[in-house]
């Protein structure tokens, strides 16, 4: 089965400094690899996936994402942090053609 | 575009009482998913239902638990005679084909007194 996993339970992070939120994967075949944001109280927002292509993923609210095979990682990136971006961040990768297995998630805050 | 819409919000019920928790997919997709998210824990996969039809049922408990989907109307997970560990968060979440990305619903808060 296809699996992932966050390694850091929190990251905290300054405003204006670069976030990296971690996730590795391990799969049988090609990897179908997703984030997803969780803001308090509501669900999930897709931020992007990688399916196949460029290893470097660009997604919603400046976020990106870098696909590294050699190292099986997919980490979640951005430049420049907003305290807005303080959330629950889910890797996720696609274990047959449609079931979603998640990791467990790294709790993201970033202080003013 | 009405996102994936999840009802009720929140919902409360006493043990051994029914639970019914719906779901309408975004506009144009006909698949559906529903995840279970645990306190302190990632979702995990429960039912894919399209139309009329259960297609992998793999994650949901063995009883007290059941999907569907009908011709017409929102997705159903139905908990029968739910118990303190039903309490969870349910997420639906909606695709047009089962390869592409799925986008979820605000979820649904059940809290099992």
């Amino acid at each position: 089965a296809q699996s992932v996993a966050q390694p850091e339970d929190q990251v905290n992070v300054a405003e204006g400094n670069p976030l990296t939120v971690k996730c590795t994967y391990s799969v049988s075949g090609n990897p179908y690899l997703f984030w997803y944001v969780q803001y308090p109280n509501r669900g999930l927002q897709f931020l992007l996936k990688y399916i196949t292509g460029d290893n470097l993923v660009k997604g919603s609210y400046g976020f990106e994402a870098e696909f590294n095979k050699s190292q099986t990682s997919f980490h979640l990136k951005k430049p420049s942090a907003l305290v807005s971006d303080s959330a629950l961040y889910f890797c996720a990768v696609r274990d047959t053609d449609y079931k979603l297995s998640f990791g467990a998630g790294t709790t993201v805050t970033v202080r003013a | 575009n009405a996102g994936v819409m999840q009802n009720p919000r929140h919902l409360v019920r006493r043990r051994g009482q029914e639970a019914r928790l719906r779901c309408s997919p975004m506009k144009g997709h006909s698949h559906v998913y529903w995840y279970r998210q645990l306190p302190e824990e990632g979702l995990k996969f429960m039912v894919y239902l399209q139309k009329e039809n259960i297609i992998d049922e793999s994650g949901m408990p063995k009883e007290r638990f059941s999907a569907e989907f009908p011709k017409e109307g929102p997705s159903i997970l139905r908990i029968q005679q739910v118990v303190r560990g039903d309490s969870a968060a349910y997420f639906c979440a909606s695709s047009p084909t089962p390869k592409d990305t799925q986008y979820f619903g605000p979820g649904t808060r059940l809290t099992v007194l």
